[in-house]
């Protein structure tokens, strides 16, 4: 089974930038997560989209932002780029292997901020 | 609101020892409950994943963890670790039956040594 996609592997931006992260789920799964693993933090949920529909945020700032296409592929747009913001962006989609609700991880990726 | 705890950090075992990594939950319901794996710069893999019936789950990779209710545990558990078992351990705890909103531990680093 194919997987959940994400684009670019690595990201360098610097300071004031705007960074745009990609995420595609397996095809006609509706459902997409954002996570930032930045170091020594664990993974922190930042949004989750289903349907087109943004449905929760976690506790980010707005310029932590995103949307979902009609094909169920997602972006995540970080704004005005701290240092703070290097981290590693996950994402994950949502299916039901068997009937269990399951969330299943893209690679991520890599984000630089110089 | 749901919670989880991995309060190893950092464990390191010896190759063909046993191993047990803890996760303990906080969770009004009966809890959904997962363990990934992660390699060094990759994403999340699924390792096994518990939401009702039998109390001990059996995972990809040899891994099994045990659910107790009592102690409102999630210990995962292998018996003789191999050293392509090194990586970074997360349990997760969702809302009964959904794995529409996880919460993820800290994490617990996995050293093993020849």
């Amino acid at each position: 089974e194919a997987g959940v996609t994400q684009s670019p592997t690595h990201l360098i931006k610097t300071r004031g930038q705007q960074a745009t992260l990609r995420c595609s789920p397996i095809s006609g799964h509706t459902s997409v997560y954002w996570y930032q693993q930045a170091l020594g933090l664990g993974l922190q949920f930042l949004l989750w989209y289903d349907e087109g529909e943004e449905r929760n945020r976690g506790n980010f700032p707005p310029r932590f932002s995103g949307r979902q296409f009609p094909n169920y592929s997602s972006e995540l747009n970080v704004n005005a780029l701290e240092l703070e913001d290097s981290a590693l962006y996950l994402c994950a989609d949502r299916r039901r292997p068997g009937g269990t609700d399951t969330q299943y991880f893209g690679p991520g990726t890599r984000l630089t901020v110089l | 609101a749901q919670s989880v705890t991995q309060p190893d950090i950092h464990i390191t075992v010896s190759e063909g020892a046993s191993l047990e990594l803890r996760c303990n939950y906080s969770y009004g319901a009966t809890p959904y409950l997962f363990w990934y794996v992660q390699s060094p710069g990759q994403g999340l893999q699924l390792l096994l994943k518990y939401f009702s019936g039998d109390t001990l789950v059996q995972g990809i990779k040899g891994f099994e963890a045990e659910f107790k209710r009592s102690q409102s545990s999630f210990n995962l558990r292998k018996p003789s670790v191999h050293w392509s078992d090194a990586a970074e351990y997360f349990c997760a705890v969702g809302p009964s039956g959904s794995a529409r909103q996880l919460t993820f531990g800290s994490g617990t680093q996995l050293t093993v040594l020849p």
